[in-house]
């Protein structure tokens, strides 16, 4: 069964420094995601990507937030300025029209 | 604003029991509804979906969920639990527009006695 793989699965980083988590959506979906759960907390959305542009952020997708999609296949998050509140688990998912998202395994970031 | 109430936090069964896990949502169209497991350190994987139609819907490990339009609801159930449907359980909500980004209750963390 195709699967959305997200590397690394656990990434440290030190307070300020820039982080970049790397996803593979499911080939042939047009639809791109990115989540975060901080710990305990429950599922939040961050940003949609479709036809290679941003079509919807929430308010949690800042200045310090970027996404990219530099290829025919991965798609990334970049954190500029890690602080620690963006600790937390971060999910990509992929979806094609008319169908259900299907989550990577996640990234645990901890920022210290 | 879209919003979805997982009104269990925490439910503990035996097993071979009965499971019925509460979903609510406020949505003001017709909604996308998702029900989500997610076991320990891993990531969301989906069990069901309804989109349009019956208003029962069958998904993966044996679960179902009912779309009752009048009660805002659509509660998971299984008839018989195992040990391994041990997990977190996530009710989604849709926005049905192009970006279709999903909104999360707070889940309900299932635990099974053998």
């Amino acid at each position: 069964e195709p699967e959305v793989t997200q590397t690394p699965s656990h990434q440290v980083t030190q307070m300020g420094q820039e982080v970049i988590l790397r996803c593979v959506p499911i080939s042939n979906h047009l639809y791109f995601y990115w989540y975060r759960q901080i710990l305990g907390q429950k599922v939040e959305f961050l940003v949609s990507f479709y036809n290679n542009e941003i079509s919807e952020k929430s308010e949690i997708f800042d200045d310090q937030f970027s996404v990219e999609r530099p290829d025919g296949s991965n798609f990334t998050l970049k954190i500029r300025s890690t602080k620690l509140e963006d600790s937390a688990m971060y999910f990509c998912a992929s979806r094609r029209t008319g169908d259900g998202s299907t989550f990577g395994s996640g990234t645990r970031l901890t920022v210290v | 604003a879209q919003s979805v109430t997982q009104p269990d936090i925490h439910i503990t069964v035996s097993e071979g029991a009965s499971l019925e896990l509460r979903c609510n949502y406020s949505y003001g169209a017709t909604p996308y509804l998702f029900w989500y497991v997610q076991s320990p350190g891993q990531g969301l994987q989906l069990l069901l979906k309804y989109f349009s139609g019956d208003t029962l819907v069958q998904g993966i490990k044996g679960f179902e969920a009912e779309f009752k339009r009048s009660q805002s609801s659509f509660n998971l159930r299984k008839p018989s639990v195992h040990w391994s449907d041990a997990a977190e359980y996530f009710c989604a909500v849709g926005d049905g527009l192009n970006t279709d980004k999903l909104i999360f209750g707070t889940g309900t963390r299932l635990q099974v006695f053998p």
